[in-house]
């Protein structure tokens, strides 16, 4: 059975940083793409950002761009999100999913992140 | 970026109803159409990819089409569990995936 179980949010203040982390079990992780994707709370989804197999791509929503940091350890089936320079606006839950570059056919129960003073 | 506009915004049907909601491109992105359902408190869920393939284990009283760059969900046979939110996500080339501002489907 798939997994996707993230962790790491919280409430944090403006200006703050984070690292969201997904653990993977139940596929080949180190085989497939994997995005972020958030939802803020009673609105629809965004499209955060995604990474490939091996890491070396790695592509970001326009409102995240140079702020957050995807990244993923495949020995470790695992991962990341660094979220630096917190806004209000970033208050969303975040999911993890996969696992085609475009095609979101697994996703995880969501870790959500609260930026307020 | 691509724009996808999704209607209605809202939907209320009968037990039993056959439900369409369309999501229409604001350019060619050819078959690169998913669908989710997103139940209240939970994360999203594929039906349908490629805009009109069945998700493994999917009802198959859903089903996708498409006509140029508008694309249609549609749900036969209403049932009390399909109340949920429905996205249309777009994943034509490069990023932003953007998704349409979401469906919300209720029974009268």
């Amino acid at each position: 059975e798939v997994q996707l179980v993230e962790s790491g949010g919280g409430l944090i203040q403006p200006g703050g940083s984070l690292r969201l982390s997904c653990a993977a079990s139940g596929f080949s992780f180190r085989s497939y793409w994997m995005h972020w994707v958030r939802q803020a709370p009673g609105k629809g989804l965004e499209w955060v950002s995604h990474i490939n197999s091996d890491g070396s791509i790695r592509r970001y929503a326009d409102s995240v761009k140079g702020r957050f940091t995807i990244s993923r350890d495949n020995a470790k089936n695992t991962l990341y999100l660094q979220v630096n320079s917190l806004r209000a606006e970033d208050t969303a839950v975040y999911y993890c999913a996969g696992p085609y570059s475009g095609t979101l056919g697994y996703w995880g129960q969501g870790t959500l992140v609260i930026v307020s003073s | 970026d691509i724009q996808l506009t999704q209607s209605p915004s809202s939907l209320s049907a009968s037990v039993g109803d056959r439900v369409t909601i369309t999501c229409q491109a604001s350019q060619d992105i050819g078959n690169s159409l998913n669908w989710y359902q997103q139940k209240p408190g939970k994360a999203p869920k594929l039906l349908i990819y490629d805009a009109s393939i069945l998700e493994t284990g999917v009802s198959s009283r859903f089903s996708g089409s498409r006509s140029g760059t508008d694309f249609t969900l549609t749900i036969s046979r209403l049932q009390p569990g399909d109340i949920a939110t429905y996205y249309c996500q777009q994943y034509d080339n490069l990023p932003p995936y953007t998704f349409g501002q979401g469906t919300k489907l209720e029974i009268k």
